[in-house]
């Protein structure tokens, strides 16, 4: 248990579907991420909030929409997937962008996605 | 941020220790070294990181060369469920409160037998 809750854990969605990935962390952080991790591929790096502002954005595709209405909260909002955005997307959080004393950041489990 | 290059894949013998190498040799002088690891299916977790000194902490053991060009991940006693892919990243950390992103590589997949 790392501090960092996803909901869902697994989400299955038809292309034409508009869903929502939901992140929370309890960990008292005010930095949050989007990673993407897709079959035998390394993660990526997708979004970054610094106290629910967006500080990053990594050439994704806007059918991707990222929300932080506070620096507990981090959701990915889905709409008009296509196959190949099957993939595990994880929430990160850490104290602040240089990750706090230790640097770390913080995962949380995952959703796992199928875009049918 | 430096780039790092880590063997695909490694066996280890339960019981012994797990030492995983990385060569990092265009690291700058603010760049420090991280180790995560993720467990299939799981997200990464955080195992240690180092400068320039030698880092032991309850999980592993780091030892960086003294160019600093290479590392080694030492798990001392390994068991099943150190089973992973294990990654090492290079970042610039806690420079203006901003730091360096981390951008996983393949990683090396560590494999425990009984």
């Amino acid at each position: 248990e790392t501090g960092v809750t996803q909901t869902p854990r697994h989400l299955v969605m038809g292309m034409t579907n508009k869903k929502s990935l939901k992140c929370e962390q309890h960990l008292g952080h005010n930095a949050m991420y989007w990673y993407k991790q897709s079959a035998k591929k390394p993660l990526e790096l997708m979004f970054v909030y610094n106290f629910k502002e967006q500080t990053e954005n990594n050439s994704v595709p806007s059918r991707f929409s990222p929300e932080c209405p506070n620096s507990s909260h981090l959701f990915l909002h889905l709409h008009t997937l296509q196959p190949e955005d099957s993939a595990l997307y994880l929430c990160a959080s850490s104290q602040d962008l240089a990750g706090g004393p230790l640097g770390e950041q913080f995962f949380g489990p995952g959703t796992r996605l199928t875009v049918l | 941020d430096a780039k790092t290059t880590q063997p695909p894949s490694m066996d280890c013998a339960e019981g012994r220790a797990a030492n995983l190498p990385c060569n990092h040799s265009t690291i700058s002088g603010n760049e420090y070294v991280y180790w995560y690891r993720q467990i299939h299916s799981q997200g990464p977790q955080y195992i240690i990181h180092g400068l320039k000194n030698n880092e032991t902490n309850e999980m592993a053991s780091l030892i960086i060369t003294e160019d600093r060009k290479s590392s080694t991940l030492i798990l001392p006693h390994a068991t099943l469920r150190d089973t992973a892919v294990y990654y090492c990243i290079v970042r610039v950390a806690n420079v203006d409160n901003q730091g360096g992103k981390l951008i996983f590589g393949q990683g090396t997949e560590l494999s425990v037998k009984p």
